[in-house]
């Protein structure tokens, strides 16, 4: 299986705040990475596809990039209804693996 | 607008099968990919596998022999059976779609459903 790594697993930011999540896979995925937000008992909900791509009404805020084995997710001004775990997901397997979460909480 | 919709028994015992079935409303089952992922409490997100109404299936690895997916077009639903339970099994169970072709990501999901496994 491919292996993702996130870090930071928490990390405290205050509204406004410029926040960057990262994304490590144990081999090359190309660009064929997902991110997702989840808020307590929700679904996760879908922010990103291939890298860099924005799902349809996600907020321009959210933005992300990398190839390869390395990538980011950006939020240019956190927002209140931005304190959430996020996570990445490679699918250039079969078998879908997700990073282990990043908990995004007020400062 | 796609939704899905998880139900079935919230407690299993150990040893057990553990049977979820996914609703889909808004769209027709017949023409993408269906995915179950779950969730321990607390804890990250886990792959299960995913069937699609042609008999495609395939899942993880480390539950392979443990899971059957399977898609019921007549009622616009898809069902998971994990045999053999046991309390690492406890979970919030997802259902989600695949819009193409495996793999990819994935784009509309149930809301959860929790399973207790608990003698």
């Amino acid at each position: 299986d491919i292996q993702m790594t996130q870090s930071p697993s928490t990390l405290s930011a205050s509204v406004g705040d410029r926040v960057t999540i990262t994304c490590r896979a144990s081999q090359s995925i190309v660009n064929w990475l997902a991110w997702y937000q989840q808020k307590p008992g929700k679904a996760p909900k879908l922010l990103i596809y291939k890298a860099s791509t924005l799902e349809s009404g996600v907020p321009s805020r959210f933005s992300g990039s990398g190839s390869g084995t390395e990538f980011t997710l950006t939020i240019s001004s956190l927002q209140p209804d931005d304190f959430a775990t996020y996570y990445c997901q490679q699918y250039s397997s079969f078998s879908k693996t997700f990073g282990q979460g990043t908990k995004v909480d007020f400062k | 607008q796609v939704q899905l919709q998880e139900s079935g028994p919230g407690l299993r015992k150990p040893s057990e099968t553990l049977s979820l079935t996914c609703t889909v409303s808004g769209g027709s089952i017949s023409s993408y990919y269906w995915n179950w992922i779950r969730q321990p409490p607390g804890k990250g997100l886990e792959w299960i596998g995913y069937s699609y109404n042609r008999g495609s299936t395939k899942s993880n690895p480390s539950l392979k022999s443990r899971v059957t997916i399977s898609v019921d077009t007549s009622k616009n639903q898809f069902s998971l059976q994990l045999r053999s339970v046991t309390a690492a099994d406890t979970a919030v169970y997802y259902c989600a779609r695949e819009e193409k072709p495996p793999p990819y990501f994935l784009d509309y999901w149930g809301q959860g459903i929790l399973v207790t496994v608990s003698s």
